[in-house]
């Protein structure tokens, strides 16, 4: 079945520095791929999305691009900020083979930016 | 507009109590979800409603009942707590079928220990 894997982490950066977390999908059509971040004490809120291949999501800094030849959606960001801690999640979804809005979701990364 | 409510923030159970999780949306959305937060898995679906008037089972049904009430509202209840169902619960929502993918929007969850 469909499934996502992420880096877990911890991740430690300081302020300014580059970020990149890892995700990789396996899935038999065609999903929609996600960025999802919960910040301390909250729920998941959309960070970015992208639909099909080589398209690239982006908000508040951060990038991801819907590589298919190697099933990836890696996030990054130029410059992070100590705003940014937060745990990020990769999620995936296929309607086409559910009635509903099937989200997997992978573990999460929980990333602390230090200043 | 407060997008999705979830009651309690907290609750504190003992082993074969019972307790219902309420939550509710006031955007319109079809389809609602609740899910359980654990540590290094990510999140997994408990129940969800398609649309108003129907519920089923997702990854981990067991122990978990779900009523949605009207197309506001979709409850979440525990009939005999166990410690294994320690965890933070969260409900979502979304408008299914509108476009060709779908952003859930989370409460701020439940945070449920089970002594």
């Amino acid at each position: 079945g469909n499934s996502v894997t992420q880096m877990e982490g911890p991740v430690t950066l300081s302020e300014e520095a580059f970020l990149t977390i890892n995700c990789t999908y396996t899935a038999t059509g065609y999903p929609s791929l996600f960025w999802y971040v919960q910040y301390p004490g909250e729920g998941l809120q959309l960070l970015l999305k992208a639909t099909k291949a080589d398209d690239k999501g982006s908000n508040k800094g951060f990038e991801a691009t819907y590589r298919k030849e190697t099933t990836s959606f890696h996030l990054e960001k130029g410059s992070v900020q100590v705003s940014d801690s937060a745990v990020y999640f990769c999620a995936l979804s296929d309607q086409r083979k559910t009635s509903y809005d099937k989200v997997i979701f992978g573990p999460g990364t929980s990333l602390s930016v230090i200043p | 507009n407060a997008g999705v409510t979830q009651t309690p923030k907290f609750q504190v159970l003992k082993t074969g109590q019972s307790m219902t999780l309420q939550c509710a949306q006031d955007m319109n959305h079809n389809s609602m979800y609740w899910y359980r937060q654990d540590p290094g898995m990510g999140l997994r679906l408990i129940y969800y409603s398609a649309s108003e008037g129907t519920t089923d089972k997702g990854e981990v049904p067991n122990g978990y009942n779900v009523s949605r009430l009207n197309k506001r509202e979709f409850s979440l209840r525990l009939e005999s707590a166990a410690p294994s169902q320690t965890s933070v619960y969260f409900c979502a929502s979304s408008d299914y079928g509108t476009v060709s993918y779908n952003e859930q929007f989370f409460g701020p969850g439940t945070r449920l220990t089970v002594l």
